[in-house]
């Protein structure tokens, strides 16, 4: 069962659009909601995180947005760039840190110049 | 370098044989993780140390494989007895709080 469900599967934008991804849980005893990039063989980067304290949270042109009653968290990418081009996945765990996260399935971002 | 090292970056072995990955984390981080990475999906959690100590295993995680982590620095995972099913990118990460992944290991099996 996936704890964690992510869309869209794929998504192209063109630069300087705000491309949007979706993560939805079920488990309400998740406290930490990582965002990780990811490029052809390199291991994942952690992008930004979020606990479920807060609504929205922004670092350079990255934001997440928190809805708690929802179950639900959302990446933006602000004047999206073709260097973003990656694939982009949400996590989720019960503590900070990298024990135990779930993943969702990806989203692979196309950034078209 | 000093970010989460991992070796061999590709291993190809026959079905049956063992294999072994090392990883080698962030000086000062004391906690340990690995992870799978099959193509298409997201990262699958394995097993976690803080410090020497194992404390998490996932199901996932097959009597065919183990992971130490010796003095609580670097940490190696080893599969025994490899199938086809093996065939991964194998991840490892290491924290104080926020997690930082190394490249992983690609293994092949055939």
């Amino acid at each position: 069962q996936q704890q964690v469900k992510q869309s869209p599967q794929s998504l192209i934008v063109q630069k300087g659009g705000i491309p949007i991804i979706n993560c939805a849980y079920e488990n309400t005893a998740f406290d930490y909601f990582p965002w990780y990039q990811q490029f052809p063989g390199k291991g994942p980067a952690l992008l930004i995180a979020i606990r479920p304290d807060v609504s929205e949270k922004k670092e350079g042109r990255f934001t997440i947005s928190f809805n708690k009653s929802a179950k639900q968290f959302s990446l933006h990418i602000m004047d999206s760039q073709p260097g973003d081009s990656a694939t982009y996945f949400c996590a989720a765990s019960k503590v900070a840190g990298a024990n135990n996260l779930f993943f969702g399935t990806g989203t692979r971002l196309t950034v078209i110049p | 370098d000093t970010g989460v090292s991992q070796n061999p970056r590709h291993k190809i072995t026959k079905r049956g044989q063992n294999v072994t990955f090392r990883c080698d984390p962030i000086s000062e981080h004391n906690r340990l993780y690995w992870y799978r990475q099959t193509l298409g999906q997201g990262p699958e959690f394995l097993t976690y140390f803080q410090n020497e100590a194992q404390l998490e295993k996932s199901r996932l995680l097959s009597d065919r494989f183990s992971a130490e982590r010796p003095k609580g620095s670097f940490s190696t995972l080893e599969i025994q007895r490899t199938e086809q099913g093996d065939s991964a990118m194998y991840l490892c990460a290491s924290s104080i709080t926020e997690a930082f992944f190394g490249q992983g290991t690609r293994l092949t099996v055939v």
